[in-house]
């Protein structure tokens, strides 16, 4: 019953490559987000979308492509992918469209490493 | 967007109660304290959070200032499984302020036995 669900954990890739990330939630939330971590250990937003409606998207190179097929589902699909992109990245989930915002639930994380 | 400044790290006895602090000192009227965990390899937990009450649940305490500058994470009774990185962030209502919902390095807490 895993209420965000991330897939691959693990993601082993050569540079140049095209790789995409799948996340689901079964929590009925109406907004979606990826984030990245890096070695350093930051987590950074990188897009949040909401009802399937991109509203974030943060200084991400453009390689980088979201895409929100219904509210449940947020896939990232990474082209051209370079040794930098190497990180964990974790999607979330959570309602937004209340008086104050329902907390972020994570997922397990998608460790990608690029050789 | 508001910012946060946590201690890199804590060490607490197992059993005794941890005291996390955080300060927001450009914390805005309309935003939150959340408070979340990172266990090693796994995603972030959400532990708690508040406006300018005190609020308390099955895993934690937060004591928010008066003046809403501040704030301390209480875990009453620590265990080995508390041992994460603690995170304080601050937050708005409005759909545009999850940007603000970049965790900054946090605060190692170690749990010893």
């Amino acid at each position: 019953d895993t209420a965000v669900s991330q897939t691959p954990k693990y993601l082993v890739t050569q540079m140049g490559n095209d790789k995409s990330i799948k996340c689901e939630q079964n929590l009925g939330h109406d907004t979606m987000y990826w984030y990245k971590q890096d070695s350093k250990k930051f987590l950074k937003i990188m897009f949040s979308y909401n009802n399937k409606e991109l509203i974030i998207n943060e200084t991400v190179p453009n390689r980088f492509s979201p895409k929100s097929p219904d509210k449940a589902h947020l896939n990232l699909h990474i082209n051209s992918l370079e040794l930098g992109d190497s990180a964990v990245y974790f999607c979330a989930s959570s309602h937004i469209h209340r008086r104050e915002n329902s907390p972020l639930h994570f997922g397990n994380g998608t460790r990608l490493t690029v050789t | 967007d508001a910012k946060t400044t946590q201690p890199p790290s804590m060490d607490c006895a197992e059993g005794r109660a941890a005291n996390l602090p955080c300060n927001h000192s450009t914390i805005s009227g309309n935003e939150y304290v959340y408070w979340y965990r990172q266990i090693h390899s796994q995603g972030p937990q959400y532990i708690i959070h508040g406006l300018k009450n005190n609020e308390t649940n099955e895993m934690a305490s937060l004591i928010i200032t008066e003046d809403r500058k501040s704030s301390t994470l209480i875990l009453p009774h620590a265990t080995l499984r508390d041992t994460a990185v603690y995170y304080c962030i601050v937050r708005g209502a409005n759909p545009g302020s999850a940007r603000q919902l970049t965790f900054g390095s946090g605060t190692q807490l170690t749990v010893l036995p």
